[in-house]
């Protein structure tokens, strides 16, 4: 089975600080996904990362897709209370595939 | 919103017993998902479907069982329900199989008591 692994499992911040999360596995992602699910409704997706060494800017968020593509990071600029939710990661391993996700970040922004 | 609607969105229920979960897809979805998430397990897949097909099968449990209907809504039945078994089940749609981003439901929070 493979399996990713996330990294905090909780974060809690103040608000206007900067914070990175963290997502990796032993094999290697044919493409990942990000998504962030807030209290009582499903998860949304954020972001798809598909080639090695990628980043994507969504506003303060920024994604980036190791050149080995085995991790993945979302670093939050200026984190603000809206911004309270679970990040997840989930993992394509084969094209076509379905995406495996990880255990989540549970982010907690203080005003 | 993400045009998935599950119902009920909650769920109380005793060992033992047999429920069931409903989920209509996004318009134009063919695929449909479901997925366990519980505290300690995170999200976990279960099954999936495409235009009434099963296109794959996850952790899912010989207790539960699921199907795709021909107007693409599906339904999640569990039996024989047991204390563990208390989580939130979320349904997800796509247009295509494995790859493409998932549009989830607000889910419906079982509780086994």
């Amino acid at each position: 089975t493979q399996l990713l692994e996330q990294s905090p499992q909780f974060l809690s911040i103040q608000e206007g600080e900067n914070l990175t999360v963290y997502c990796n596995s032993s094999s290697v992602f044919s493409s990942l996904q990000w998504y962030r699910q807030e209290p009582g409704e499903g998860p949304v997706l954020l972001v798809t990362v598909v080639t090695g060494g990628e980043v994507k800017k969504l506003k303060r968020l920024t994604f980036q897709f190791g050149d080995a593509r085995k991790d993945s990071s979302l670093h939050i600029t200026a984190a603000q209370p809206g911004d309270t939710g679970l990040y997840l990661c989930a993992g394509q391993f084969n094209y076509g595939q379905n995406f495996v996700f990880g255990p989540g970040t549970r982010l907690s922004v203080l005003p | 919103d993400s045009g998935v609607t599950q119902t009920p969105k909650h769920l109380i229920t005793a060992t033992g017993q047999r429920v069931t979960l409903r989920c209509s897809p996004r318009s134009g979805d063919l695929s449909v998902y479901w997925y366990q998430q519980s505290l300690d397990q995170g999200l976990q897949f279960l099954i999936q479907y495409y235009n009434g097909e099963e296109r794959a099968k996850g952790n899912i449990l010989e207790r539960f069982s699921a199907q795709q209907f021909p107007d693409l809504h599906s339904e999640l039945n569990l039996s024989s329900l047991e204390l563990g078994d208390s989580a939130l089940y979320f349904c997800a749609s796509s247009g295509r199989g494995g790859g493409s981003p998932l549009h989830f439901g607000n889910g419906t929070r079982l509780t086994v008591t």
